[in-house]
Parts: structure tokens; sequence; C-alpha cells
């Protein structure tokens, strides 16, 4: 089956460091990969998303590449802000319009001033 | 504002009494689903609906029910709640088959159940 793997968190940065947040993941087929981002309190939001091999989703200052050779969809962030503290989650989805979705188990940034 | 509403946001009730946390979605999706989030284990799917009276289990369905009567609604229920199923509840929408390519899922803000 599909899985996700993500680094442990907590992390803990300080503000303007750069972030790199692991992520791998094992499918079937060709999956389209996402990051989605949660505030304390809220819903997960899609943070980008990538469709096919070497595909790099980017917003909000953050990019990830989708690296088929390595399952790999790491996320990374040049100058990280306070504002950038929430907790990030790694998912795919399949391939054939079936919209199945498996998550990794997420990753917690905190970023202090 | 396109949106997942989910309601109750907070619920403490006691084991064995029924309850129901609705869902609905505005944006006229095919796909909704439900997932609960405990520490260290992330989101797990509880089921899925691909469309209007088409429903299917996840990957931890035990002690839940859904219906999909409408294609806006996807109500969780729970028979007879355990303390084993307090936790975090989110609701989400996405188009499904047909879209051209995998869509991202649009998320409620949840439902923070606490079962005693």
């Amino acid at each position: 089956g599909n899985s996700v793997t993500q680094m442990e968190g907590p992390v803990t940065l300080s503000e303007e460091a750069f972030l790199t947040i692991n992520c791998t993941y094992t499918a079937t087929g060709y999956p389209s990969l996402f990051w989605y981002v949660q505030y304390p309190g809220e819903g997960l939001q899609l943070l980008l998303k990538a469709t096919k091999a070497d595909d790099k989703g980017s917003n909000k200052g953050f990019e990830a590449t989708y690296r088929k050779e390595t399952t790999s969809f790491h996320l990374e962030k040049g100058s990280v802000q306070v504002s950038d503290s929430a907790v990030y989650f790694c998912a795919l989805v399949n391939s054939g319009g079936y919209q199945k979705v498996t998550f990794g188990t997420g990753t917690k940034l905190q970023v202090i001033p | 504002e396109a949106q997942v509403t989910q309601n109750p946001r907070y619920l403490i009730t006691v084991t064995g009494k029924k309850l129901t946390v609705t869902c609905s979605q505005n944006m006229n999706h095919e796909y909704m689903s439900w997932y609960r989030q405990d520490p260290g284990l992330g989101l797990r799917q509880i089921y899925y609906s691909m469309n209007v009276e088409v429903t299917d289990k996840g990957d931890v369905p035990e002690g839940y029910k859904v219906s999909r009567k409408e294609k806006r609604n996807f109500p969780l229920i729970l028979e007879s709640p355990s303390p084993n199923q307090t936790s975090l509840y989110f609701c989400a929408s996405s188009h499904g088959q047909g879209a051209q390519e995998n869509q991202p899922q649009h998320f409620g803000d949840g439902t923070r159940l606490s079962i005693l």
C-alpha cells in the first residue's frame, strides 16, 4: 500500500533560518504530492502541490520538488518567519481519479524571534 | 466563500450517547471524506464518499457510520461513542472522478470530541 514518511518533529528554528522538512513516499503508479499546513485551531490548508516527476510546487516562499528517483518531496524555505509556525503534512493522492489521500504524521515547526 | 463547515466545533459527551457531527460544503464537490487526527498518528481516514449514495470505509471505520443523501452534506455518526473515539475530526472535500489531475482537499476547521 501507499505510505508517507516525514521527519520527526518538533523542529525549532530562529527567524530567518533555512528550513527543510523531509518527506519520502511509497506508492504504486504516478501519485500527486502535496504539502498541507495546519495553523493552531484550524483545519489543513493546501500549501503547494506537484503532479508529476520533476515538477516544483511553490507558494509563500516554500518550495518542494517531486523527485521520482528518490521518492521524495522535501519542503524548503529560505528564510522562515514566526508566522510560519504550524504543523506541516506531506500527502499523496493516487493517480486514476479516485481521491484516496495518504498523509504523513505531520511535522511541527516552531520559529522563535 | 468556498468552504467546508463542520458542527459542532467542540463536544464533550458520555459513553454510549449517540452523536452526529455534520459537514457541509458549498463547492459542488463530488468527493467527501472524514479523518481523525491523533498525536503521533497524523490523519487517518475514517470513511469517504465518491458521490451521492456512494460511501466506503477508510482505514479506521470501526464505530462510525456515514451517509451521503445530498451532494453537499456528509454527516459522521457515532452510534455508541467510546473513550477511544476521543479525537480531533476533520471533514474534507474535493472534486472527484473526472478531474484532469488529482485534486487537493479542502478541509473544515475540525471538531474536537471528548468521550468520557
